[in-house]
């Protein structure tokens, strides 16, 4: 079946400018979440989904970010305001919550570059 | 503060040795430990996980080992193949029973198998 699939694969944008990122979770996995990967920093979370419902968002940097989810399915994450520092690769993983199953999955990614 | 320390930084193993790559944790709430693989451009793979119950668990060539009383776990790779080149990544999560939370992710392994 599909994986984890996430657009656009890589984003230049220019600094200032407001950006979205697009996730789309393996069918029937109720549970979605964003990472950030940069050198630095590692793999950090951001923020998670339940449903279209976000119980946990501790790990968003700033107000300049934000996310959604809709109809349990497609996320999108929004910077918005963008710097520099935010240039990295977002992470989507998607998991299910029943059934013993744990295991989250995640996407290729979006290389976002903020010149 | 990294919840999940990992070591070593890089490793370089021979075709055929055994790689092996160590983490600790500090938060006794977790309860489930992943490790996933991730090749340059892609996204994390999930390799294999463990619970704390049992102190390893194989598949194929891959094998956790879990120490609870000391809080580590370790990935060892039987028969290293140069396929095997690849960053890892151990992980914590804590959410027994329902819905599993965000991963803590330690600093990561570059793996190098030489030929």
């Amino acid at each position: 079946g599909a994986g984890v699939s996430q657009s656009p694969s890589n984003k230049v944008t220019e600094k200032g400018k407001d950006v979205e990122l697009r996730c789309d979770p393996i069918s029937g996995h109720t549970a979605l979440y964003w990472y950030r990967q940069s050198l630095g920093q590692g793999l950090e979370f951001l923020i998670y989904f339940q449903g279209n419902s976000a119980p946990d968002k501790s790990g968003l940097p700033s107000d300049r970010f934000s996310a959604e989810r809709t109809g349990g399915s497609v996320s999108t994450l929004t910077i918005q305001r963008t710097q520099q520092e935010d240039s990295a690769v977002y992470l989507c993983a998607s998991s299910y919550t029943s059934g013993g199953s744990y295991e989250q999955y995640f996407g290729p990614g979006t290389r976002l570059t903020v010149t | 503060q990294q919840q999940v320390k990992q070591s070593p930084q890089s490793l370089i193993v021979q075709k055929g040795g055994i790689s092996i790559i160590n983490c600790a944790y500090e938060n006794t709430a977790f309860d489930y430990f992943p490790w996933y693989q991730q090749f340059p451009g892609k996204g994390p793979a999930l390799l294999i996980a463990i619970r704390p119950d049992v102190s390893e668990k194989k598949e194929g060539r891959f094998t956790i080992s879990f120490n609870k009383s000391a809080k580590q776990f370790s990935l060892h790779i039987m028969d290293s193949q140069p396929g095997d080149s690849a960053t890892y990544f151990c992980a914590a999560s804590k959410g027994r029973g329902s819905t599993l939370g965000r991963l803590y992710f330690g600093r990561g392994t570059q793996l190098t198998v030489w030929p």
